[in-house]
């Protein structure tokens, strides 16, 4: 596909257990951005990475929210010891370019239920 | 105060009517105003781009940016029912994060 894809579609965990949700950008897209959507809430920022570099985790809500991007194409969001509080949709965008504002183009998100 | 209000509605219109839907900020370093429309349990889908101030014209959505009252609003003519959706505006001041408003929800009746 030519999309943004997310995996799992859906997460469903108990309280302290750890979680990692995968996304595969747009092939050639070099930047990578994650955001957090709670439930009647528009999206918000965590993180963004340029190719393998993460240039910008002022968003992420605690030590507990972990990103990587190791060869600059998928990416993985890892949150340890999960609470309740994390229960929200994760979104993953990626864009063309580095340099400059490109458009991003999103994924249709893992939605994650912490019990 | 968030940095970008958005009325949430619900927001509910006959098929055929015009459409307005707007958002405010307070940041002046906003140069970058986007529109996305979301469907229930999809990602937000990019409906329109623009950069300063303006109006964008794509089909029968009309993207108009007021960088002076520092507002923003987007236009859907001849609505259908598929309009219906959650309307979002989103900006950047050119950095690359997105700052989102709250969303709109809309709904067209046939």
């Amino acid at each position: 596909g030519a999309g943004v894809s997310q995996s799992p579609r859906y997460k469903v965990a108990k309280r302290g257990q750890d979680v990692a949700l995968r996304c595969d950008p747009i092939s050639g897209h070099v930047s990578l951005f994650w955001y957090q959507q709670a439930l009647g809430q528009g999206p918000e920022f965590l993180t963004y990475f340029q190719n393998e570099a993460q240039l910008d985790k002022s968003g992420l809500p605690s030590d507990r929210f972990f990103a990587e991007r190791p060869e600059g194409s998928v990416s993985t969001l890892k949150i340890q010891r999960t609470q309740q509080e994390d229960s929200a949709v994760y979104l993953c965008a990626s864009s063309l370019g580095a340099g400059g504002h490109q458009p991003q183009h999103f994924g249709d998100g893992t939605r994650l239920s912490i019990l | 105060q968030k940095e970008v209000e958005q009325d949430p509605g619900p927001l509910s219109v006959p098929e055929g009517a015009i459409v307005s839907l707007n958002c405010t900020y307070s940041n002046s370093a906003f140069q970058y105003f986007m529109w996305y429309r979301q469907y229930s349990r999809k990602g937000p889908e990019l409906l329109m781009y623009t950069y300063s101030s303006g109006n964008k014209e794509d089909g029968r959505f009309t993207a108009q940016v007021d960088k002076s009252s520092k507002y923003i609003s987007l236009f859907i003519r001849d609505s259908q029912p598929s309009d219906s959706a959650t309307y979002l505006c989103a900006m950047s001041p050119g950095a690359q994060k997105l700052v989102f408003g709250q969303g709109t929800r809309l709904t067209i009746n046939p």
